[in-house]
């Protein structure tokens, strides 16, 4: 039973370039939540889908970042016109229920902004 | 703004002995409460959750809530150098969970 993928694993981009970071969830899961860790720092929440519906998008920048979960297919994660700022570990997490109950988190994706 | 707290450490802890971490946070209406335990360049792995008033036990790790302070805790008995990292608090806040900065646990030999 394969636990919550992200790929890439690690995702370079150049300053203005579009970042697309890919969450599969655990079978079964139909609720994915997304977070940054930037270093040195704790995670933060950024959105919180279901499948076609964006549910929570509270801590999502107003800017350049957007969410979706399809019907078919994995989470995407897109930011658009990536600054240095955004170099982070992004991690995505899965659940069976949205009460966060034993949430499980993929391994990360960590994006570095040159 | 709703918030959790955690002393960023890092707290240093001999080999053998009783590890406690604590963590408060400020949202009354909060339900459930989750330590998640984070080694360097991994993701968090989740090793308790609690719901109710109380000491919750599982193997050497004890969860502790009292929710009339506000205040979580996480108790590592015996503890072990395998037990070095970071452990994240993080509380159920409608759907979101809200996440302390972790506190650094370092276990020596």
């Amino acid at each position: 039973n394969a636990g919550v993928m992200q790929n890439p694993r690690h995702l370079v981009r150049r300053r203005g370039q579009e970042a697309r970071l890919r969450c599969s969830p655990m079978k079964g899961h139909s609720h994915v939540y997304w977070y940054r860790q930037l270093p040195e720092e704790g995670l933060k929440f950024m959105v919180y889908l279901q499948k076609e519906n964006i549910i929570d998008e509270s801590g999502m920048p107003k800017e350049r970042f957007s969410a979706e979960f399809p019907k078919e297919g994995p989470s995407i994660l897109r930011i658009q016109q990536v600054v240095r700022g955004d170099s982070a570990a992004y991690f995505c997490a899965s659940s069976a229920g949205g009460s966060n109950t034993e949430a499980f988190f993929g391994q990360g994706t960590r994006l570095t902004v040159v | 703004q709703k918030e959790v707290e955690q002393n960023s450490g890092p707290l240093s802890v001999p080999e053998g002995a009783i590890a406690s971490l604590n963590c408060t946070y400020s949202d009354r209406g909060s339900q459930s409460f989750f330590w998640y335990r984070q080694y360097s360049g991994k993701s968090p792995e989740l090793i308790m959750f609690i719901y109710s008033n109380g000491d919750k036990e599982d193997g050497r790790f004890t969860a502790q809530l009292n929710k009339a302070s506000q205040y979580v805790s996480l108790l590592i008995r015996d503890s072990q150098p395998s037990d070095s990292a970071t452990y994240l608090c993080a509380v159920d806040s409608n759907y979101q969970l809200i996440w302390g900065a972790g506190t650094k646990l370092i276990i020596k030999p």
